[in-house]
């Protein structure tokens, strides 16, 4: 079974560029999540979807941050204009539809992006 | 959700049992343990989970204590491949029940 996919795997922009990432989850899970992890710290979490709605995205930066997941599968995630403090890996997680237990809600990870914000 | 309090770093070597510990002693009743753990340039993988009782799977064990308020994961024969932060995360069942917090962790080194 294929992983979560993240592109690209790391990313190199000037200040005041547009950046964009993208996540295709594990085929089924309705759930996608975007974390940015900062250097020496735990995943935090940007936004959750359930299928296409964002259900969860009190943690978004909602003025250079924007996120879609159009038809409830793959994920793009954009910032507009970057800032040197964006500097983080962005991680990508989906989870399966819950079967009535809460206890197999578990989240699996991609890899992440790395962006460098010059 | 409840804090988690763990060591920021332990040594282990090949071969023997890594213990790590996590202390969360303001745990409520319906909160779940999970484990994570983030291998270096790799995204975090879940481990095990618990809610009461000691769990065990092909890649650890989860020994909780009788009043849940710290819990120990157990790799019984580390290898080099072990070498990781570690997240204890406790986890609400409602609200923004699917959310994982994630504190720093515990950077596992296992040693040759």
């Amino acid at each position: 079974e294929a992983g979560v996919v993240q592109s690209p795997r790391y990313k190199i922009i000037e200040k005041k560029q547009p950046v964009a990432f993208w996540c295709n989850p594990i085929s089924g899970h309705n759930t996608l999540y975007w974390y940015r992890q900062n250097l020496g710290q735990g995943p935090e979490l940007l936004i959750r979807y359930e299928n296409e709605e964002a259900v969860d995205d009190s943690q978004l930066p909602k003025d250079r941050f924007s996120a879609e997941r159009l038809k409830g599968v793959d994920s793009t995630l954009k910032i507009q204009p970057a800032e040197l403090g964006d500097s983080a890996v962005y991680l990508c997680a989906s989870s399966p539809i819950l079967d009535g237990k809460f206890s197999t809600d578990t989240q699996y990870f991609g890899p992440g992006t790395r962006l460098t914000v010059l | 959700d409840a804090k988690t309090t763990q060591p920021p770093s332990m040594d282990c070597a090949e071969g023997r049992a890594a213990n790590l510990p996590c202390n969360h002693s303001t745990i409520s009743g319906n909160e779940y343990v999970y484990w994570y753990r983030q291998i270096h340039s790799q995204g975090p993988q879940y481990i095990i989970h618990g809610l009461k009782n000691n769990e065990t799977n092909e890649m650890a064990s989860l020994i909780i204590t009788e009043d849940r308020k710290s819990s120990t994961l157990i790799l019984p024969h580390a290898t080099l491949r072990d070498t990781a932060v570690y997240y204890c995360i406790v986890r609400s069942r409602s609200g923004s029940a699917r959310q994982l917090t994630f504190g720093s962790g515990t950077q596992l080194t296992v040693l040759p």
